[in-house]
C-alpha cells in the first residue's frame, strides 16, 4: 500500500484556477470512484472538501471541484482566494476496506 | 453533531506502548458500515491511515505497521481505543480519530488532533 504521488506545490493567483493531481494506480484511484479530498490549515485538522471523486459536502464552495481521468484524481479550485491557502491531500479506497492519502500538496496563493 | 475527541499522553518513551482513546457523540456504532479511523501526521509530513474500525467489528490496519497496531471500540461508552507497541522517536506525531462515513465513503468530521512525543 504505497502513498498516492501529489505535487509538493501549487501555486497560483487570485482568480485564478489550479489544479492538484493525485495519482495511484489500477489497484486504488484506478478501480474506484471513491477518491475524498481534504484541505488542512496549519495547525488545525483535516477538513473534508471533496468525496465519491466529485462531490461536495454542505457548505463547500461550488469554487472546489474533482474528477478522474484513469488512475489519476484532480482537484481544481477556480477563482482563487487568498482563503484557500492551504495544504490538501486526496484519499482513495485501496480495496478490502482500506484506505490510502497522498503525500499532500501545499497551496500557495500569490 | 458528530464530534470527536483524542486523549492519552503526550509524552512516551521509546519501546513503551501508546494507548489513545477516541471520544465521540452524533452517531451511532452499530450500523455496520460506519468506521472510526485514527490517522496520524509526523511534524511537516502526510496524512497516514493507521486502523480503522467499522461498526460490524471489522478492522483494518496500515500494513506496515499491523503488529504493533491494536484497535478497539466500547459501544456502550462511545470510544475507540489505539494501542501502539514499541513506540520510536519516529512515531513523533499528532494522531487524529476520524468518521468514517459509509453515505460517503470519506472521513467527515476530525477530532482537534494529540501531539504525541517519543522521547527518552
Amino acid at each position: 500500500q504505497s502513498a498516492l504521488t501529489q505535487p509538493a506545490s501549487v501555486s497560483g493567483s487570485p482568480g485564478q484556477s489550479i489544479t492538484i493531481s493525485c495519482t495511484g494506480t489500477s489497484s486504488d484511484v484506478g478501480s474506484y470512484n471513491l477518491v475524498s479530498w481534504y484541505q488542512q490549515n496549519p495547525g488545525k485538522a483535516p477538513k473534508l472538501m471533496i468525496y465519491e471523486g466529485n462531490k461536495r459536502p454542505s457548505g463547500v464552495s461550488n469554487r472546489f471541484s474533482g474528477s478522474k481521468s484513469g488512475n489519476t484524481a484532480s482537484l481544481t479550485i477556480s477563482g482563487l482566494q487568498a482563503e484557500d491557502e492551504a495544504d490538501y491531500y486526496c484519499c482513495s479506497y485501496a480495496g478490502s476496506s482500506t484506505w490510502v492519502f497522498g503525500g499532500g500538496t501545499k497551496l500557495t496563493v500569490l | 453533531q458528530i464530534t470527536l475527541k483524542e486523549s492519552g499522553p503526550t509524552l512516551v518513551k521509546p519501546t513503551q506502548t501508546l494507548t489513545l482513546t477516541c471520544s465521540f457523540s452524533g452517531f451511532s456504532f452499530s450500523t455496520g458500515a460506519v468506521g472510526v479511523a485514527w490517522i496520524r501526521q509526523p511534524p511537516g509530513k502526510a496524512l497516514e491511515c493507521l486502523a480503522l474500525i467499522y461498526g460490524d467489528e471489522d478492522k483494518r490496519y496500515r500494513p506496515s505497521l499491523k503488529s504493533r497496531l491494536t484497535i478497539t471500540k466500547d459501544t456502550s461508552k462511545n470510544q475507540v481505543v489505539l494501542s501502539m507497541t514499541t513506540m520510536d522517536p519516529v512515531d513523533t506525531a499528532t494522531y487524529y480519530c476520524a468518521h468514517f462515513a459509509p453515505s460517503g465513503h470519506a472521513f467527515d468530521m476530525w477530532g482537534q488532533g494529540t501531539m504525541v512525543t517519543v522521547s527518552a
